[in-house]
């Protein structure tokens, strides 16, 4: 089956302990994605990655980090988390060398991450 | 700057009436527009976009799309709504000057009552 997947599901964690939520696509997809969703604010872009070895930020990157070793693997990096990284994650794979900009992505099923 | 508005939080509507839910967008380049669902507990399903060619798109679970370039629109639309397209909805935009970012609007939730 064709997916996305994200690990862990739910994590609860402290400020500063160190974490990685990981994705995997099976579609070998070049573009790579990740948004946080918060109320009110919608899905924002924090990194995105066109291929393997080939990252860049998107809206929201501070306090986050990511690399792109594999073409299937798109890891989410929290150095030092803080309570206003509490949020829900999504990871996103598209097809298509030129990027997502105008193929349709296909989401996992997100991390609900909680900071204390 | 991208940027896309949703200006509605939440719609209701009635079962089998027609639904609109509203998007506006504003690139510096031709807009690439998409419109995504989201289900409770569930990551964001694509439904429909426009990229070029005819300004009426038709999607998934019979939803359509009419682009308006002169209102920098992007409405998505239903003839008849069912109970179970009550939903989140988020309308996204990119160009192709952009550089693969991509913004989404705030979500409007759909509630249809039976």
């Amino acid at each position: 089956e064709a997916q996305v997947t994200q690990n862990p599901r739910y994590l609860i964690t402290v400020t500063g302990k160190k974490l990685t939520v990981t994705c995997s696509q099976n579609m070998n997809h070049e573009y790579m994605s990740w948004y946080r969703q918060d109320p009110g604010l919608g899905l924002r872009q924090i990194y995105y990655s066109m291929n393997v070895e080939a990252t860049d930020k998107g809206d929201v990157p501070e306090g986050y980090k990511v690399s792109r070793k594999e073409k299937r693997n798109f890891p989410l990096i929290l150095e030092s988390p803080s309570p206003n990284q509490t949020s829900l994650y999504f990871c996103a794979s598209s097809p298509g060398v030129s990027g997502g900009t105008y193929n349709e992505q296909f989401f996992g099923p997100g991390t609900r991450l909680t900071v204390l | 700057a991208q940027s896309v508005a949703q200006p509605e939080d939440q719609v209701n509507v009635a079962e089998g009436n027609p639904l609109t839910v509203k998007c506006t967008y504003s690139v510096s380049g031709n807009p690439y527009l998409f419109w995504y669902v989201q289900y409770p507990n569930r990551g964001l399903q694509f439904l429909l976009k426009y990229i070029t060619g005819d300004n009426l798109v038709k999607g998934s679970y019979g939803f359509e799309a009419e682009f308006n370039k002169s209102q920098t629109s992007f409405h998505l639309k239903k003839p008849s709504a069912l109970v179970s397209d009550s939903a989140l909805y988020f309308c996204a935009v990119s160009d192709y000057s952009s550089a693969s970012k991509i913004i989404f609007g705030s979500g409007t939730r759909l509630s249809i009552r039976p």
